[in-house]
């Protein structure tokens, strides 16, 4: 089947402009999560929807990164005000409903490269 | 906080032979789950191996075994009979266990670049 999609693949934008990152989990998957991949950071991570309860946020920069999830799948990680620090692989990944098996693997898509200019 | 450590930024090995990736982590938790991600060129990370705290036997996929030391908070992945193909960066991780969910964030190593060389 069809694993984790991202858009776009590349994104470069000027500084001060916002953007906006999509993610299409695997179906079915009730997880969803967002991480930043940079040279000076590693992998860090932002922001995590499971199902319809609030999401865990301890992970997210500053308040000019935001996410949402609609209708339970689709995911956009949204920066505004974008500052070169940002520049960085967002990778999103998706793992199956609680009780299913593999619920605690997570699968990654190919990631977005973001740079900001 | 948990923190994943990975001591070696970079390996070689030549093809045929096995090596060794050292990871530790630090954690007061008793439930978790141990991860081992694979990331080529491509960019897509690949799990390679999981195992889960509670089990005391060592997890293998076909090349790939772990030597999981719970006391010392050990997690090296080994790799038999290296592929050209198994050239990447690799990263261990962490997950604490979540009983109301079983899945949690990731806490991951700074990664080992790994070349295999014909």
């Amino acid at each position: 089947g069809a694993g984790v999609s991202q858009s776009p693949s590349n994104k470069v934008t000027e500084k001060g402009k916002d953007v906006e990152l999509r993610c299409d989990p695997i179906s079915g998957h009730t997880a969803l999560y967002w991480y930043r991949q940079s040279l000076g950071q590693g992998l860090e991570f932002l922001i995590y929807f499971q199902g319809n309860s609030a999401p865990d946020k301890s992970g997210l920069p500053s308040d000019r990164f935001s996410a949402e999830r609609t209708g339970g799948s689709v995911s956009t990680l949204t920066i505004q005000r974008t500052q070169q620090e940002d520049s960085a692989v967002y990778l999103c990944a998706s793992s199956p409903p609680p009780l299913a098996r593999s619920t605690d693997t997570q699968y990654f898509g190919p990631g977005t490269r973001l740079t900001v200019l | 906080a948990q923190t994943v450590t990975q001591s070696q930024p970079e390996m070689s090995v030549q093809e045929a032979e096995t090596v060794t990736l050292s990871c530790t982590y630090d954690t007061s938790e008793n439930n978790y789950y141990l991860f081992w991600y694979k990331q080529p060129p491509s960019r897509q990370m690949i799990l390679v191996i999981r195992q889960e705290a509670y089990k005391q036997q060592n997890a293998t996929e076909n090349r790939f075994s772990v030597n999981f030391q719970k006391a010392a908070k050990s997690f090296s992945l080994k790799i038999s009979d290296s592929q050209l193909g198994d050239t990447a960066m690799y990263f261990c991780a962490f997950m604490k266990h979540e009983s109301s969910s079983n899945t949690g964030k990731l806490i991951f190593g700074q990664g080992t670049t790994l070349q295999v060389k014909p």
